[in-house]
């Protein structure tokens, strides 16, 4: 299958600070990108959906301007957590799809910790 | 509204059969996506229905009733490695997923 690579896996920073997450389409061109977020015992929350040389939609409840998105490239899209806080203590994942596939292909996941 | 429905925790035996029950209620209707997830990792995708009927691939089988909006994942000859979440999502007709909270399935010796 297509492979998503994510990266960092786990990442500490300390609050006030901002972190980038890197989601990278290896053998495949994901047109589309989505960016998810996962608390403890529960399950994947859609935070935006990004498609390529465009701006992201937002869910709703998601800050856009707390969570930036680019995805410039079919086979790059990040997300910069800025101004992290504590709340913002959670499980990243992205996944992507491209036109013609109707799996989604995830990334490995981060796991930011803010102190 | 859109909504995912499964149960939250199930218990079966090594070596027994499980099957877990997912309803859903989407806006339009692309199929219906299963995910296995253990602790701290990303989903891996299970299987794909969006047709009705029964898609075996070896030790899994996934169900799907259109008319119902009901799907069901069974797990056949179970081991302690299939100890985990399993997330139910269906897509709608913006193609996007939407996502079941999980069932997680304890497996005992």
């Amino acid at each position: 299958g297509a492979v998503v690579s994510q990266h960092p896996s786990w990442v500490i920073c300390k609050s006030g600070t901002s972190v980038k997450i890197e989601c990278r389409s290896l053998d495949f061109q994901a047109t589309t990108m989505f960016w998810y977020r996962q608390f403890p015992k529960q399950s994947l929350m859609l935070m935006a959906t990004s498609n390529e040389g465009s701006k992201a939609t937002y869910e709703q409840g998601v800050e856009k301007d707390k969570f930036l998105i680019n995805h410039a490239s079919l086979t790059l899209s990040t997300l910069t957590v800025t101004s992290a806080h504590p709340e913002d203590s959670s499980f990243y994942i992205c996944s992507a799809t491209s036109g013609g596939v109707t799996e989604a292909f995830f990334g490995q996941g981060t796991r930011l910790t803010v102190v | 509204g859109q909504n995912i429905d499964q149960p939250t925790e199930m218990t079966a035996t090594e070596g027994a059969i499980v099957q877990i029950n997912c309803t859903y209620q989407t806006s339009g209707f692309n199929g219906l996506f299963w995910y296995q997830q253990h602790a701290g990792e990303a989903p891996t995708f299970l299987s794909y229905n969006v047709l009705d009927g029964l898609e075996e691939k070896g030790r899994f089988s996934s169900f799907l009733s259109r008319s119902k909006g009901y799907s069901y994942l069974l797990l056949k000859e179970l081991q302690m490695k299939d100890s985990a979440s399993y997330l139910c999502a269906s897509m709608d007709s913006n193609y996007q997923l939407i996502w079941g909270a999980g069932t997680k399935l304890i497996i005992k010796p």
